[in-house]
């Protein structure tokens, strides 16, 4: 496609659950974020990836998140044991590799809710 | 990163140009400046960016102060489907780390 896409697009899950988010970047960008908002607040930096680089997991709030990225394509955001404060939207962006000032472009989110 | 500083909130006549202010007066060398809007429950769409020039393209036009320490959103004909909140944001894409503050939210009214 020619943008970001995440899926799901909305996950109902119970409390102690695990889930799993997909985000499929644009075709070419080897860049690749993670981004999380609860309602009514900004954007919070999860993780970045760039190429076989090690990623930049300093946004992870805790052991419990995580995330893959396979190549330079699909990432996953695994949430373990879900808690009602993680529920929010969780965006994915990505960019394409080089030097500063490359855009980045944001998929329309994966709508969580955890009861 | 640096930091920015922006206005919570703005009106706008649907028809008139829409002047939305941010500063910026830590950015270094290197840092961008970067402009999203958020439309209630989407994801964040690119407006524009820069890095010492002025820029237009065919959404807005961004004026950065030769100092480097402010910048100026410009739509030229805002409309009601212009309202959202508005996010300035410095830094560099490399790092990853584009952090976003709480943006003006602006309001276009008939």
């Amino acid at each position: 496609g020619a943008g970001v896409s995440q899926s799901p697009s909305n996950k109902v899950t119970e409390k102690g659950k695990d889930v799993e988010l997909r985000c499929d970047p644009i075709s070419g960008h080897t860049a690749l974020y993670w981004y999380r908002q609860r309602l009514g607040q900004g954007l919070e930096f999860l993780i970045y990836f760039q190429g076989n680089s090690a990623p930049d997991k300093s946004g992870l709030p805790s052991d419990r998140f995580s995330a893959e990225r396979t190549g330079e394509s699909v990432s996953t955001l695994t949430i373990q044991r879900t808690q009602q404060e993680d529920s929010a939207v969780y965006l994915c962006a990505s960019s394409l590799q080089g030097s500063s000032g490359n855009t980045i472009y944001f998929g329309e989110g994966s709508w969580l809710t955890v009861v | 990163d640096a930091k920015t500083t922006q206005p919570p909130s703005m009106d706008c006549a649907e028809g008139r140009a829409a002047n939305l202010p941010c500063n910026h007066s830590t950015i270094s060398g290197n840092e961008y400046v970067y402009w999203y809007r958020q439309i209630h429950s989407q994801g964040p769409q690119y407006i524009i960016h820069g890095l010492k020039n002025n820029e237009t393209n065919e959404m807005a036009s961004l004026i950065i102060t030769e100092d480097r320490k402010s910048s100026t959103l410009i739509l030229p004909h805002a409309t009601l489907r212009d309202t959202a909140v508005y996010y300035c944001i410095v830094g560099s894409s490399n790092t990853g780390k584009l952090i976003f503050g709480q943006g003006t939210t602006l309001q276009v009214k008939p």
